[in-house]
């Protein structure tokens, strides 16, 4: 079946440190990947997503490529704000199936 | 612009009680779905309806039903709450079933069954 392996956090991180936050996925065939960003106390929206081998998603300074040779899609940031401090989720759509989520990872920056 | 709407937001219940939880979207999409997220293993998926008049478990149903009442409205029902039912509860629809498209998440319900 499909599965989704986030890193563990907290990940705490200084304003303006590089982020990353790694994903990998078991899947058979071609999924369609997704970062989904879950701010304090509200639901989860679409962070940014990738729906093929070699894409990259990207969205408000994040970043991700569909690396399919080592089934990850790892998000990025160059430069992180406090704003950013937030639980992100990896996930991926396989075939029309349901959603398959990571466990979740949450973000911390400190001025 | 509404989206999702998810009530309530906070329940307390005692162990045996019933509840239902609701939630409608205002986007006329035709699949629904209700998620339950625990700390550290993330998103699980209770319940779905890929379209109006249609249901499916997911992961984890049991100890839960659903209604999908119209196109817009798909409720969940806790029959005899129990402690391990304690969780924050997010509906979500899209367009149509699963794809490449964009999931839109309510705000959550966070119940506490004692």
């Amino acid at each position: 079946g499909n599965s989704v392996t986030q890193m563990e956090g907290p990940v705490t991180l200084s304003e303006e440190a590089f982020l990353t936050i790694n994903c990998t996925y078991t899947a058979t065939g071609y999924p369609s990947l997704f970062w989904y960003v879950q701010y304090p106390g509200e639901g989860l929206q679409l962070l940014l997503k990738a729906t093929k081998a070699d894409d990259k998603g990207s969205n408000k300074g994040f970043e991700a490529t569909y690396r399919k040779e080592t089934t990850s899609f790892h998000l990025e940031k160059g430069s992180v704000q406090v704003s950013d401090s937030a639980v992100y989720f990896c996930a991926l759509s396989n075939a029309g199936n349901m959603l398959t989520f990571g466990g979740g990872t949450r973000l911390m920056v400190k001025p | 612009n509404a989206g999702v709407t998810q009530t309530p937001k906070f329940q307390v219940l005692k162990t045996g009680q019933s509840m239902t939880l609701q939630c409608a979207q205002d986007m006329n999409h035709n699949s629904m779905y209700w998620y339950r997220q625990d700390p550290g293993m993330g998103l699980r998926l209770i319940y779905y309806s890929a379209s109006e008049g249609t249901t499916d478990k997911g992961e984890v149903p049991n100890g839960y039903n659903v209604s999908r009442l119209n196109k817009r409205e798909f409720s969940l029902r806790l029959e005899s709450a129990a402690p391990s039912q304690t969780s924050v509860y997010f509906c979500a629809s899209t367009p149509n079933s699963w794809g490449d498209t964009e999931a839109f998440f309510g705000q959550g319900t966070r119940l506490t069954v004692v």
